[in-house]
């Protein structure tokens, strides 16, 4: 079956520019994660969300980050005028239950360049 | 505060049994411990998942002693294609709907020789 997509793929943006980056998590799958992975980094939490409800936001690095899953499958990622700091690999990840005991699918990640 | 300790690079040989551990010296619980293989220009790919003594499946075998306090990872006669980056993760959900131990620390670069 299909996994974890996200799109676009790549992206490049000027710095102030405000960006979407998408993810269609695996059908079914309840909770959806966010994650920020800099180069030789390993990937950092952002944001979490269970069906429809962001659970936890504590990793978003700035108010200029957002993040919403209306109705609780496809998830975007907004980051309000983009600076270079914010070039990185964003991942989303999906599990069909709470993380604690159960698998992450990952996307392939959409790769941000910030000029 | 990281959650988890593990060793920021390795080096082997083709045919080798690798092991890599890691250390969690305040799980809970209810935590399950998990390792993820990375490999570049690619999201982690789940490898094993285990809670307590010893978890075996077709690629690796997860070794917990009775503490629970680290793990090892342990993969059979590694090849070149198991040259990736190796993720130890110990991830808690709050009741009130929080997160902890999600963020992937650097993880352990493992470099296998012909």
């Amino acid at each position: 079956g299909a996994g974890v997509s996200q799109s676009p793929r790549y992206k490049v943006a000027k710095r102030g520019q405000d960006v979407a980056l998408r993810c269609d998590p695996i059908s079914g799958h309840v909770s959806l994660f966010w994650y920020q992975q800099a180069l030789g980094q390993g990937p950092e939490f952002l944001t979490y969300f269970q069906n429809e409800a962001q659970l936890d936001k504590s990793g978003l690095p700035s108010d200029r980050f957002f993040a919403e899953r209306p109705e609780g499958s496809v998830s975007t990622l907004k980051i309000q005028r983009t600076q270079q700091e914010d070039s990185a690999v964003y991942l989303c990840a999906s599990t069909p239950g709470a993380v604690g005991d159960n698998e992450q699918f990952f996307g392939p990640g959409t790769r941000l360049t910030v000029l | 505060l990281a959650k988890t300790t593990q060793p920021i690079s390795m080096d082997s040989y083709e045919g080798q049994e690798v092991n890599i551990t890691c250390s969690h010296n305040n799980i809970a619980t209810n935590d399950y411990i998990t390792w993820y293989q990375q490999f570049p220009s690619q999201g982690p790919r789940f490898i094993i998942q285990g809670y307590k003594t010893k978890v075996t499946n077709e690629v690796a075998s997860l070794f917990i002693p009775a503490d629970r306090k680290s793990s090892t990872l342990s993969l059979p006669r590694v090849s070149l294609s198991d040259t990736a980056v190796y993720y130890c993760l110990v991830p808690s959900l709050y009741s009130g709907g929080g997160a902890d131990g999600l963020t992937f620390g650097k993880g352990t670069h493992l470099i296998i020789q012909p």
